[in-house]
């Protein structure tokens, strides 16, 4: 299956600073996804990315898909408390299904 | 709150059991997703149906019997599993490719967290 290199794996930062977390895929993605899971729920969607370059916001949080369509980040600004969570991203190939090929996670604690 | 709903939120089966997990969704989705996911990892695909037919099966054990017997309810049937089964099964829907070949983003329930003795 498609391999997606998420980093950092974890991270740990005051409330108040800025976040920045990236995904590498060794193929290429038609379409580039990021997702935020809390304990005992499932993932949300957080932003969708549709065109290589394609720069989008979402309040705090922006998210770039990257010119090759192999890579993508995410940065939160102004970090708070609920922000805590699992960040993964996701990427949809051009096979004519769906299905996603998520990368492995970044865990972010947020220390008020 | 999530559009997709699962339930139980909780279940724990002996190995020799037979129970069934639920999904519904009313956002007209017509493709409908089961994953599997372990602590600490990402999502893993199990089956996947577009139109209510199965469409992907990644090779997954037959003690797992998915089931779609409409557009808005997605099953899966769970028999003599082992505790290595033990996980997070999350389903997920979404609408299908667009024949332009655009992707449609997956929207997760809460998933069931089950506990195999």
């Amino acid at each position: 299956g498609q391999q997606l290199n998420q980093s950092p794996q974890s991270m740990f930062i005051q409330e108040g600073e800025d976040v920045s977390m990236n995904c590498t895929s060794s193929s290429i993605f038609n379409t580039w996804l990021w997702y935020k899971q809390d304990p005992g729920e499932g993932p949300v969607l957080l932003i969708a990315l549709y065109k290589a370059g394609e720069l989008t916001s979402n309040g705090r949080l922006t998210a770039q898909f990257g010119i090759t369509r192999k890579d993508s980040f995410l940065n939160i600004s102004a970090s708070i408390p609920s922000d805590v969570g699992i960040y993964f991203c996701a990427g949809q190939d051009q096979t004519g299904a769906n299905n996603l090929f998520f990368g492995t996670g970044t865990r972010l604690t947020v220390i008020p | 709150d999530t559009e997709v709903t699962q339930t139980p939120k909780h279940l724990v089966m002996g190995m020799t059991n037979k129970k069934s997990l639920k999904c519904e969704q009313h956002m007209g989705h017509r493709a409908m997703y089961w994953y599997k996911q372990k602590a600490k990892k990402p999502p893993e695909l199990m089956f996947v149906y577009s139109y209510e037919k199965l469409s992907i099966n990644e090779s997954v054990p037959s003690r797992f019997s998915p089931e779609c017997p409409n557009s808005s309810l997605l099953n899966l049937h769970l028999h003599a599993l082992q505790p290595e089964d033990s996980a997070l099964y999350l389903c997920a829907s979404s609408h299908l490719p667009s024949t332009a070949g655009y992707n449609s983003p997956l929207h997760f329930g809460n998933g069931t967290r089950l506990t195999v003795t």
